[in-house]
């Protein structure tokens, strides 16, 4: 298995543009999160899916922050309009039921300048 | 309220030499624990688990941890650490019910090795 693949790696961009995060979870698993991580702030989990529905979205910072899933190969992350303090590593784990643990992509680098 | 504490921010470690990562949590049942560890410019890696039954665990490239309920730790070992091995590692526990399970993560502690 190619692992949870996320794109683009490395993301540049202009305050007030929008941003549009990818990830592709394992197959088979189904549970999908959306982590981001700053030295000030750690991991942060930002919202999780179970079978591409939203579970829970209470970190999610603020309505900028958007995120879906199409269906069970296929997740995005949305920040519009972007703001300089949005700039962190974001990454998406995927899961399997009744394993719990966590298998995570290597993330995106945001740069909002 | 469930946090889990890693009370190191950084380890320093003479190559060869053994290790331990403390981790400490606070959690209303028995819970399920984790140890990632996070190489520069990588996600998160499972080093391993703990779910029930025997206390020590052991998980990938030498590492193993051991479940304490009394003390309410879930510390990470390596007898003999090798240069490889300097990385953020992370404790983690769960899960969270909330119509699903979530997993909160320590703060991380940061091991170089010398050589």
């Amino acid at each position: 298995d190619a692992g949870v693949i996320q794109s683009p790696r490395h993301e540049v961009t202009e305050m007030g543009q929008e941003v549009t995060l990818r990830c592709k979870p394992i197959s088979g698993h189904d549970y999908l999160f959306w982590y981001r991580q700053t030295m000030m702030r750690g991991l942060e989990l930002l919202i999780y899916f179970n079978n591409n529905v939203p579970i829970d979205d209470s970190g999610m910072p603020e309505d900028r922050f958007s995120a879906k899933m199409p269906n069970a190969s296929f997740s995005t992350l949305k920040i519009q309009p972007s703001e300089p303090r949005d700039s962190a590593v974001y990454f998406c784990a995927s899961s399997l039921t009744g394993d719990y643990g966590y298998t995570f992509g290597s993330g995106t680098r945001l740069t909002v300048v | 309220a469930q946090s889990v504490t890693q009370p190191d921010i950084h380890i320093t470690v003479s190559e060869g030499a053994s290790l331990e990562l403390r981790c400490n949590y606070s959690y209303g049942a028995t819970p399920y624990l984790f140890w990632y560890v996070q190489s520069p410019g990588q996600g998160l890696q499972l080093l391993l688990k703990y779910f029930s039954g025997d206390t020590l665990v052991q998980g990938i490239k030498g590492f193993e941890a051991e479940f304490k309920r009394s003390q309410s730790s879930f510390n990470l070992r390596k007898p003999s650490v090798h240069w490889s091995d300097a990385a953020e590692y992370f404790c983690a526990v769960g899960p969270f019910n909330t119509g699903g399970f979530k997993t909160i993560f320590g703060a991380g502690t940061r091991l170089f090795v010398k050589a």
